[in-house]
């Protein structure tokens, strides 16, 4: 199975700031990799595929880099609506696993 | 639209069973796998079981292989998974969620979650 590792577990940050959440596979995954927001009590939203292809309807302030085996999104500007768990995942192959998430709330 | 509306769940006891069901609409159902992902109590998301488009490729997590099996009635636009000698680790919320694949060139694809059921609440509790 893919191992995935994402940093950091959480972050405080005000309105207008930039933000970067890093993933890191324990394999080569190319650039099958996945980001995704998730509020409370929400399903999961999808925000980046292919580690940096912008999903149709998602804000251009989100963007995600990296290939092979690390990985960021990163949000600029961030606006009251963004603050809520962020998730990477591997669509390289089954089992497909994700991030243990990271929380980005208020500072 | 694209939706995926999401029922069935419950409370039960261990070792009980319980059927989820997310019914698509807005999309040519047939035409997409289609996976479901859990989520525990506070915790992230574990993906629980895949089915391809046709229900000729079926996979598992090792943590409910033997238990659950997924299943799908295209004519219907339904997508199921039936849990059985559920325990408590079990407990969650479940999402269906639709695969779509995307190619930048004939021979690279990347697969996406790109849609989602709103979740049903399964308890495991004696």
């Amino acid at each position: 199975d893919i191992q995935m590792t994402q940093s950091p577990s959480s972050v405080s940050a005000s309105v207008g700031d930039r933000v970067t959440i890093t993933c890191r596979t324990s394999h080569n995954i190319s650039t099958h990799l996945n980001w995704y927001q998730q509020r409370p009590g929400k399903a999961p939203k999808l925000l980046i595929f292919g580690a940096s292809r912008l999903q149709s309807g998602v804000a251009s302030r989100f963007s995600g880099s990296g290939s092979g085996t690390d990985f960021s999104l990163t949000i600029d500007s961030l606006l009251p609506e963004d603050f809520a768990h962020y998730y990477c995942q591997q669509s390289k192959s089954t089992p497909l696993t994700f991030g243990g998430g990271t929380m980005v709330d208020v500072k | 639209q694209v939706q995926l509306v999401q029922s069935g769940g419950g409370v039960t006891q261990p070792g009980g069973s319980l059927r989820l069901s997310c019914i698509a609409s807005g999309f040519k159902f047939g035409s997409n796998a289609m996976h479901w992902v859990r989520q525990s109590p506070g915790k992230g998301l574990e993906w629980v079981a895949f089915i391809d488009y046709d229900a000729k490729y079926i996979s598992y997590a090792d943590s409910v292989k033997g238990r659950f099996t997924v299943s799908r009635d295209n004519s219907k636009g339904a997508l199921y998974l039936d849990m059985t000698s559920l325990a408590d680790d079990d407990t969650g919320v479940y999402f269906c969620a639709r695969q779509q694949t995307f190619y930048s060139h004939p021979r690279i694809y990347y697969d996406k979650l790109d849609f989602w059921g709103q979740g049903t609440q399964v308890a495991v509790s004696s």
